[in-house]
């Protein structure tokens, strides 16, 4: 029972450089989001899909994009890192219909800091 | 606009005292709120919510939660706290999927 598995872990970036948030549930749940936590400013959201196919912003878009690869996966890019992205990135994914009183399951996070 | 505030940054009790986490939140209608439960370097887990009903809502480790509508507030409580309780709680109010908006969370330390 895996759940929703981000990786990597851990990753230290030079300003400038790209990469790509892994994202992977096993719940078959049909949304699945990002966000960053930062200390302070509780969780915001990046980017959202509410089901394959689909992509929408959030709070905080600027600077990432996503793609929603199939039912499964989700990932977020960065295409050009900044020192203001340094965060700590979660996936979640959220069964049921889309106003449904349901509530995250979360990925275990990726640190990422950018320098 | 929808927003959720927990007063308290920092939290310490005694291990077997109770635990009251406060968190107001404002929201145009009837909301569905959300606890959750951060242990370090970890992602959150869903410890309990509320979206109708009983305002009284039984949530797992112990965890219960009351909605006052009148007071917005949705005040998670443990009348014993362990030492395995010390973590952050986040409180979450939302209404639709996009639209979950989170604390800031209270970190809770727990003494012997």
């Amino acid at each position: 029972n895996a759940g929703v598995t981000q990786t990597p872990k851990f990753q230290v970036l030079k300003t400038g450089q790209s990469m790509t948030l892994q994202c992977a549930q096993d719940m078959n749940h049909n949304s699945m989001y990002w966000y960053r936590q930062d200390p302070g400013m509780g969780l915001r959201l990046i980017y959202y899909s509410a089901s394959e196919g689909t992509t929408d912003k959030g709070e905080v878009p600027n600077g990432y994009n996503v793609s929603r690869l199939n039912k499964r996966e989700f990932s977020l890019r960065l295409e050009s890192a900044a020192p203001s992205q340094t965060s700590v990135y979660f996936c979640a994914s959220r069964e049921g219909s889309l106003d449904g009183p349901y509530g995250y399951t979360f990925g275990s996070g990726t640190r990422l800091t950018i320098v | 606009a929808q927003s959720v505030t927990q007063p308290d940054i920092h939290i310490t009790v005694s291990e077997g005292a109770s635990l009251e986490l406060r968190c107001n939140y404002s929201y145009g209608a009837t909301p569905y709120l959300f606890w959750y439960v951060q242990s370090p370097g970890q992602g959150l887990q869903l410890l309990l919510k509320y979206f109708s009903g009983d305002t009284l809502v039984q949530g797992i480790k112990g965890f219960e939660a009351e909605f006052k509508r009148s007071q917005s507030s949705f005040n998670l409580r443990k009348p014993s706290v362990h030492w395995s309780d010390a973590a952050e709680y986040f409180c979450a109010v939302g209404g639709g999927y996009q639209k979950v908006t989170f604390g800031i969370g209270t970190k809770l330390q727990v003494i012997p």
